[in-house]
């Protein structure tokens, strides 16, 4: 089963404007973690967040982490034409083998 | 070097072929994993290995045998594959197998099963 469900499924944004993507999971974790994937490309990894964390930033990366519902959202500020991607949240579901579940991502386009 | 390379990016195949994914990471990183993407999917993790030796199967059918033959290189090798089992093959490695560890992904290969 999914472990991670992300939402909105796809997000069209102007150059400029902020994006915000949200992933809810179902069991506890020891962290959550956000990649971005460009069309048929590998996965990049952009930031991770602990269990004990609740924001953590990168750039223009903005996340957070509610472990109370289990929840998490990622925010890209002052959106580029780059950022145009698709973004899943993986989590480890509290294994220590080094097994990620993904998300079923989010699709950002964003328009110059 | 923080780069996965992966080895051919593009494959076709028939049913009744052999063929070999390889993929290559000089991090010295000591977990090396396998994952298969459907369009429109996200990544299903299909194998893990440990210090070369394999840790994790997700019950993935035997036309699909992985190998690990040193701490820098692992290979998928295919058989007798179907044609539901085209799709974008990724390999990923990282430090170790324990949490808080982040993935490095190849570029993937993509597999075409006629």
């Amino acid at each position: 089963s999914q472990q991670g469900e992300e939402d909105p499924q796809a997000l069209s944004i102007q150059e400029g404007e902020n994006a915000t993507m949200n992933c809810s999971y179902k069991t506890s974790i020891n962290n959550l973690q956000w990649y971005r994937q460009n069309s048929g490309r590998g996965l990049v990894h952009l930031i991770l967040i602990r269990s004990n964390e609740r924001e953590k930033h990168s750039g223009r990366l903005r996340v957070t982490l509610d472990t109370s519902k289990k929840s998490s959202s990622l925010l890209i500020t002052a959106s580029r034409a780059a950022d145009t991607a698709s973004y899943f949240c993986a989590t480890d579901a509290l294994s220590n083998t080094g097994k990620l579940i993904f998300g079923q991502g989010t699709t950002l386009q964003v328009k110059p | 070097d923080t780069e996965v390379t992966q080895t051919p990016k593009h494959l076709v195949m028939g049913m009744t072929n052999k063929k070999s994914l390889k993929c290559e990471q000089h991090m010295g990183h000591r977990a090396m994993y396998w994952y298969k993407q459907k369009a429109k999917k996200p990544p299903e993790l299909m194998f893990v290995y440990s210090y070369e030796k394999l840790s994790i199967n997700e019950s993935v059918p035997s036309r699909f045998s992985p190998e690990c033959p040193n701490s820098s290189l692992l290979n998928l090798h295919l058989h007798a594959l179907q044609p539901e089992d085209s799709a974008l093959y990724l390999c990923a490695s990282s430090q170790e197998v324990r949490p808080y560890n982040e993935q490095f992904f190849g570029p993937g290969t993509r597999l075409t099963v006629l």
